[in-house]
């Protein structure tokens, strides 16, 4: 079993939809990111956080340290969120990363 | 602030031969962190160079290697190139590095590492 498992891998919506990604770890952290990953490659960091919830813009991302489980929300999606969304817990002093989310945003 | 640069962009090399990839951080961090991502095994932790130490090292064969200099850029090394080395290779620049007090990572466009 994978220490850092999201769901779902893939994700097809249409335009204004909301949208949530999740995010489950079985290691002890220090903190998650959330990142966003575009087609060639370049990576965006969107959130890090250890507890809570935090919000930039359409984006909120919330963290439930107990239940070792984080989700990202979008609101109002739009054709360019289309991306893949990546989940990594820092733990044991590395990265752990989540497979990734392809989101596909139809207008 | 300029960002997080990375040189070659794209190389292609063949078996046996070794690379050296380049990554210059934002000023001012002295964390660098390198990544490699594959379609088969996603991302994953190579190793965190803070202060010119390593600090931290993923699961990785001994051909990987890497070096950090005064100014915070740092290099990576693989020697005895081998196919399956084909790969994305990320780094990532951070304020105060893994296990530091904060650590929001800043990514570098990449180097296509091309083995034939």
């Amino acid at each position: 079993k994978n220490e850092v498992e999201q769901s779902p891998q893939n994700l097809t919506a249409q335009e204004g939809e909301f949208i949530t990604i999740n995010c489950s770890y079985s290691v002890g952290i220090s903190a998650l990111h959330w990142l966003q990953q575009h087609p060639g490659g370049g990576i965006v960091s969107l959130f890090m956080l250890s507890s809570g919830k935090k919000k930039h813009g359409r984006l909120i991302a919330t963290i439930n340290i107990q239940e070792k489980h984080s989700s990202l929300h979008i609101t109002a999606s739009h054709p360019r969120d289309s991306a893949v969304y990546i989940c990594a817990v820092d733990g044991r002093n590395k990265l752990i990363f989540g497979t990734g989310t392809l989101l596909a945003v139809q207008p | 602030k300029a960002g997080v640069t990375q040189t070659p962009r794209y190389l292609i090399k063949t078996r046996g031969q070794q690379v050296t990839l380049s990554c210059s951080p934002i000023s001012g961090h002295r964390s660098v962190s390198w990544y490699q991502q594959t379609p088969g095994q996603g991302l994953q932790f190579l190793f965190e160079y803070f202060s010119e130490t390593q600090r931290n090292k993923g699961n990785f064969p001994g051909r990987f290697s890497g070096r950090q200099f005064s100014n915070s850029r740092s290099e990576m090394n693989v020697s005895t190139l081998e196919l399956g080395d084909s790969a994305l290779y990320l780094c990532a620049s951070s304020r105060d590095g893994l296990a530091g007090g904060y650590n929001e990572q800043f990514f570098g466009p990449g180097t296509r590492l091309t083995v034939l």
